[in-house]
């Protein structure tokens, strides 16, 4: 069984950069599944941020893309989410997840509890 | 804006049957990807609750089915169970901007 954790801040200033870390218990990273971050602002809907893969490839959602950065620590077994330059618009609840990577196109299997970041100064 | 469209509210007795749409274009549901459907209960993360249009993961009871058509695609809940009430979401992939993960935006199901 997979599980993961978020850990985060809480609390972000606008501008100042958000990091979010994954942890992966129950599972090795590097054994398969895309890991993904999604956020959800209060009262909204989901919005898919990026999907990492163990090899460290890549995939972001081009409306965050030129702000968003993930990596993956295989020895840690986590993965991490960095999102510079915040503005109230990136409060949310961020979740992390194991997206099944069988077919290149699955679906988020496992999610974490999520965690609230706000940004206010 | 989201790329798939759901409705944003559903609601039903006790034991009826409702549907939730999820509608999508050629770059997406009718691109041939597949669909996926998630539960999220009040205060709580997601759970998949349909994977690859018609799947129930295991613990899912059969009350829950999916399916797709062209560029839409359907949950359907019966024998509806106050228990159910939660927002649903479905996700696919668009191949627009590269193949990436897109949600609809949510349907809230009330049950009366």
């Amino acid at each position: 069984q997979v599980q993961l954790e978020e850990s985060g801040p809480g609390l972000v200033k606008p501008s100042e950069t958000l990091s979010l870390t994954c942890g992966v218990s129950g599972y090795s990273i590097s054994s398969g599944y895309y890991w993904v971050c999604i956020r959800q602002p209060p009262g909204k809907g989901l919005e898919w941020i990026g999907s990492i893969y163990h090899s460290g490839t890549t995939y972001y959602n081009p409306s965050l893309k030129s702000r968003v950065t993930m990596f993956v620590d295989t020895f840690k077994n986590q993965f991490s989410l960095k999102v510079t330059s915040v503005t109230a618009a990136d409060t949310a609840v961020y979740y992390c997840g194991a997206l099944d990577d069988s077919s290149g196109y699955g679906a988020v299997d496992y999610w974490g509890q999520g965690t609230l970041v706000t940004v206010s100064s | 804006q989201s790329v798939l469209t759901q409705p944003p509210s559903v609601s039903g007795a006790p034991g009826q049957r409702v549907t939730i749409s999820c509608t999508g274009s050629s770059a997406n549901i009718g691109a041939g990807y597949n669909v996926h459907w998630y539960q999220q209960l009040p205060g709580t993360a997601p759970k998949l609750l349909i994977y690859d249009n018609n799947n129930r993961p295991s613990g899912v009871p059969d009350r829950f089915s999916g399916s797709k058509s062209g560029t839409s695609a359907s949950l359907a809940i019966t024998g509806l169970q106050a228990e159910d009430e939660a927002d649903y979401y479905c996700q696919s992939y668009d191949s627009s901007l590269s193949a990436y993960v897109v949600f609809g935006g949510g349907t809230k199901l009330t049950v009366l």
